[in-house]
């Protein structure tokens, strides 16, 4: 398909495990966005990359938290010894630059 | 405190009837408002968008305004449907920034 992709959809971990959420942007999207998405709250800024450079990691919430986009277009996030607070729904997000972002489903992480 | 305030934080409405959500913004200077419909267990998807300039814009059923002057957007859904039954959020765009600023969303029940 032509839109954001975004895998697994859902992901079951116990807590202290390690987990890698996987995003494939819109083809020739140079900009990449990760969201973090509380159950009933709009979502919240955590990561932006331009190309393969992560510009700004200010919304991480703590070290645990590790997004990569080596070659510029797949992003991984990762978290690491989760907790059952990192419980939410991650979304990624794509762009052109200063342009409209388009969003993935998500993927929907519970931490037992 | 979130810089954008969404009213109700949910509704019901009988098929076939209309409804208007309200959403409240204290972010400035702002580049563009969207309003992104949201269904269960899919990422958002841009609704509308309108540049500070502008006062009201639609998309089928959907109209969104604007007033700049009071920082005041709605989003009014004409003989809803009931696929209109998804979260509606109210995003704001920094003039010059890349980040978005999400209301936490109006939940939209709608019941034949």
């Amino acid at each position: 398909g032509a839109g954001v992709s975004q895998s697994p959809r859902y992901k079951v971990a116990k807590r202290g495990q390690d987990v890698a959420l996987r995003c494939d942007p819109i083809s020739g999207h140079v900009s990449l966005f990760w969201y973090q998405q509380a159950l009933g709250q709009g979502p919240e800024f955590l990561t932006y990359f331009q190309n393969e450079a992560q510009l700004d990691k200010s919304g991480l919430p703590s070290d645990r938290f590790f997004a990569e986009r080596p070659e510029g277009s797949v992003s991984t996030l990762k978290i690491q010894r989760t907790q059952q607070e990192d419980s939410a729904v991650y979304l990624c997000a794509s762009s052109l630059v200063g342009q409209g972002q388009h969003f993935g489903d998500g993927t929907r992480l519970s931490i037992l | 405190k979130n810089q954008v305030e969404q009213s109700p934080q949910s509704l019901i409405i009988l098929e076939g009837k209309n409804c208007t959500l309200q959403c409240n913004y204290t972010v400035s200077p702002f580049s563009n408002l969207r309003w992104y419909k949201q269904d269960t267990g899919r990422g958002p998807v841009s609704l509308t968008i309108m540049t500070f300039s502008e006062n009201t814009k639609s998309n089928g059923r959907y109209t969104a305004t604007l007033d700049a002057d009071t920082k005041q957007s709605s989003l009014h859904i004409t003989a809803s449907q009931l696929s209109d039954s998804a979260s509606y959020i109210c995003v704001v765009t920094l003039s010059n920034d890349y980040k978005l600023s999400f209301g936490a969303g109006t939940t939209v029940t709608v019941r034949a």
